[in-house]
């Protein structure tokens, strides 16, 4: 039984497009987090939530919506794709500040 | 600002030990970290240890945390060639758990 699973697994879209990835865990963890791994491998967080309550934004676009409906679940919208949206996206939870987070096996976003 | 440096990549020869390198800058950082991702696959938390302590040993991996130098290494003995990955150092900035990763240095273990 997968702790943390994103969807879909692999996303190949148009430019300009919208479009969602799904995250959920079944760890009962209160927080829960996007990151985006460049083609480098670089990896940096993009938003958190805290029991539904946004915790963390970090510097990314505003065509970039997270929405948590629940503290198990952490969508991500995606507006008006670009080319530089291409990388690969991770979801993850935690519970407490112990900074151990539990990753999903990531969504590969393809924008052409 | 917050950074964290590893080299990019590391060869090894199965039975050898590896040393993975990393240098942070945030002093503050309570807990330090060692991730692994493996192909195709999220990380996954191998071990951390809390910025007062400078050892901590588990099993084949041992890490070492020089706080003064803010150099944090991992090493692993008798490398597997399962232990090929993607290691990534991690400190944690700013409280709610954000971390910053390093970029992550590649280990290739060769017969």
């Amino acid at each position: 039984d997968t702790a943390v699973s994103q969807t879909p697994k692999y996303l190949v879209t148009q430019m300009g497009n919208d479009k969602s990835i799904k995250c959920e865990q079944n760890l009962g963890h209160d927080t829960m987090y996007w990151y985006k791994q460049d083609s480098k491998k670089f990896l940096k967080i993009m938003f958190s939530y805290n029991n539904k309550e946004l915790i963390i934004n970090e510097t990314v676009p505003n065509r970039f919506s997270p929405k948590s409906p629940d503290k198990a679940h952490l969508n991500l919208h995606i507006n008006s794709l670009e080319l530089g949206d291409s990388a690969v996206y991770f979801c993850a939870s935690s519970q407490g500040d112990l900074g151990k987070l539990f990753f999903g096996s990531g969504t590969q976003l393809s924008v052409l | 600002g917050e950074d964290v440096e590893q080299s990019l990549f590391l060869s090894v020869r199965e039975g050898d030990s590896s040393v993975i390198n990393c240098t942070y800058t945030d002093s503050s950082s309570t807990y330090l970290y060692w991730y692994k991702q493996e192909p195709g696959a999220g990380l996954q938390l191998l071990t951390y240890i809390f910025s007062n302590m400078d050892m901590k040993q588990d099993q084949r991996l041992t890490v070492l945390l020089n706080k003064k130098d803010k150099h944090l290494s991992l090493r692993i003995a008798d490398t597997q060639t399962g232990d090929s990955a993607i290691y990534f150092c991690a400190e944690s900035s700013g409280g709610y758990n954000k971390l910053i990763f390093g970029a992550g240095t590649r280990l290739a273990v060769h017969p």
